[in-house]
């Protein structure tokens, strides 16, 4: 069974800092790999996929992350923390063998100290 | 594009009583999902569709009905509400499906409903 896990339910850092938020997934086949951004009170949005091809993946605000397949990590950074990027986020996995389903770790709360 | 809409925002239920979570996209995606969002455990699939006249299980159907007779719509009904039931629910569409040749394509998610069963 595919499992995900995020380490850390809460991280804080301080603003210009460096975002890691780490993701790691169980898969015994080649897996798909997605980040999303939830804000309060709203739906998710994607930030960054991976599927195919080059490991680092580059998403929308800055955000970036790198598929390992040695480590069975897809961690999630950012440069420079800015205030707005203060939400939810989520890693989530499939691939063919767990049919038609996405599964997603429990989360990380990303705090920005100013 | 409205993307995917759901109504209602909130609702307040008592133990015992049934209703449908309504969930409409107008991106033309064949895959629609409903998971249910609860503090600490995630986002968890508890039903989906690969395509209207098909739906299937995901990991926390018990106590949950769907049906996709378009590819529009994909309704979720409790049928008879539990105070287990209480959580913030979140349709999803997508244009692929992951079990699909080339992997899945993103999910758009819905706004949420929060659900409250007294």
């Amino acid at each position: 069974a595919q499992s995900v896990t995020q380490l850390g339910s809460h991280v804080s850092v301080s603003e210009g800092a460096l975002v890691l938020l780490r993701c790691n997934y169980s898969s015994s086949v080649p897996p798909y790999l997605f980040w999303y951004v939830q804000y309060p009170n709203q739906g998710l949005q994607l930030l960054l996929k991976y599927t195919t091809g080059a490991t680092l993946v580059k998403g929308i605000n800055g955000f970036e992350a790198e598929f390992k397949k040695s480590e069975t990590s897809f961690h999630l950074t950012k440069p420079s923390a800015h205030m707005s990027d203060a939400a939810e986020y989520f890693c989530a996995v499939s691939d063919w063998d767990t049919g038609n389903q996405f599964y997603f770790g429990t989360g990380t709360s990303l705090t920005v100290i100013p | 594009n409205a993307g995917v809409t759901q109504t209602p925002k909130f609702q307040v239920l008592k133990t015992g009583q049934s209703m449908t979570l309504q969930c409409a996209q107008d991106m033309n995606h064949e895959y629609m999902s409903w998971y249910r969002q609860d503090p600490g455990m995630g986002l968890r699939l508890i039903h989906y569709s690969v395509g209207a006249g098909i739906t299937d299980q995901g990991e926390v159907p018990n106590g949950y009905n769907v049906s996709r007779s378009t590819t529009e719509d994909f309704p979720l009904r409790l049928l008879s509400a539990a105070p287990s039931q209480t959580s913030v629910y979140f349709c999803a569409s997508s244009y692929r499906s992951p079990g699909l040749a080339g992997g899945p394509g993103e999910q758009y998610f819905g706004p949420g409903t929060r659900l409250t069963v007294t």
